[in-house]
């Protein structure tokens, strides 16, 4: 088992729909973050969740909306998404924000039609 | 403006060789850089950090070089191997860079390792 696990593993989605990611570690982590991967792009931080309260939002477009009920779960929440928004998502934890070594999932592979 | 920049997007080295990646990033603020690597269809994993008052460290067959007045770092996996053939992704952060935790990614260099 993996230390962050990541659900769905591939998503297919129109831009009516509404679904969520899932995002697990158990790894005993405080931070978890969530990141975006698009083609021929680097790795970009959206949110930032610490002890259960979002530290950062790198200026995420609401249709993305984040929750994390406790330090070991973490959603992303998606509706009306664009097809630029087609790209891989990863989920990443670290012991505390500031520590930057992460570990990440291996991300949900998001198409939006 | 992209802040870390991998400017070669793939490199391919004879097995047993030396593989040089590099990592050039525009803020001076930064203060630690790490590498990463990615298997196809798995996340990130982290290899080996150096932080900026280094200028060297090494685990291994993989040593981190880091060139402050050039902006400049590179990873040295000596030898290669086949199974080292992933992205690597260079990633950096500091005051500068970006609140805690937000590292900021190069686009990453796919190596291939032939045997």
């Amino acid at each position: 088992e993996t230390g962050v696990t990541q659900t769905p593993r591939h998503l297919v989605m129109g831009m009516t729909n509404k679904k969520s990611l899932k995002c697990e570690q158990h790894l005993g982590h405080n931070a978890m973050y969530w990141y975006k991967q698009s083609a021929k792009k680097p790795l970009e931080l959206m949110f930032v969740y610490n002890f259960k309260e979002q530290t950062e939002n790198n200026s995420v477009p609401s249709r993305f909306s984040p929750e994390c009920p406790n330090s070991s779960h973490l959603f992303l929440h998606l509706h009306t998404l664009q097809p630029e928004d087609s790209a891989l998502y990863l989920c990443a934890s670290s012991q505390e924000t500031g520590l930057e070594k992460l570990f990440f999932g291996s991300g949900t592979q998001l198409s939006v039609l | 403006d992209q802040q870390v920049k991998q400017n070669s997007p793939s490199l391919s080295v004879q097995e047993g060789r030396i593989s040089i990646l590099n990592c050039d990033y525009t803020n001076s603020m930064f203060d630690y850089f790490l590498w990463y690597k990615k298997y196809p269809a798995e996340g990130p994993t982290f290899l080996i950090s150096i932080s900026s008052i280094k200028d060297k460290n090494e685990d291994g067959r993989f040593t981190v070089f880091l060139n402050k007045s050039a902006k400049h770092l590179s990873l040295h996996i000596v030898p290669s191997q086949p199974g080292d053939s992933a992205v690597y992704f260079c990633a950096a952060s500091g005051a500068g860079g970006g609140s805690q935790g937000n590292l900021i990614f190069g686009k990453g260099t796919k190596l291939s390792v032939k045997p």
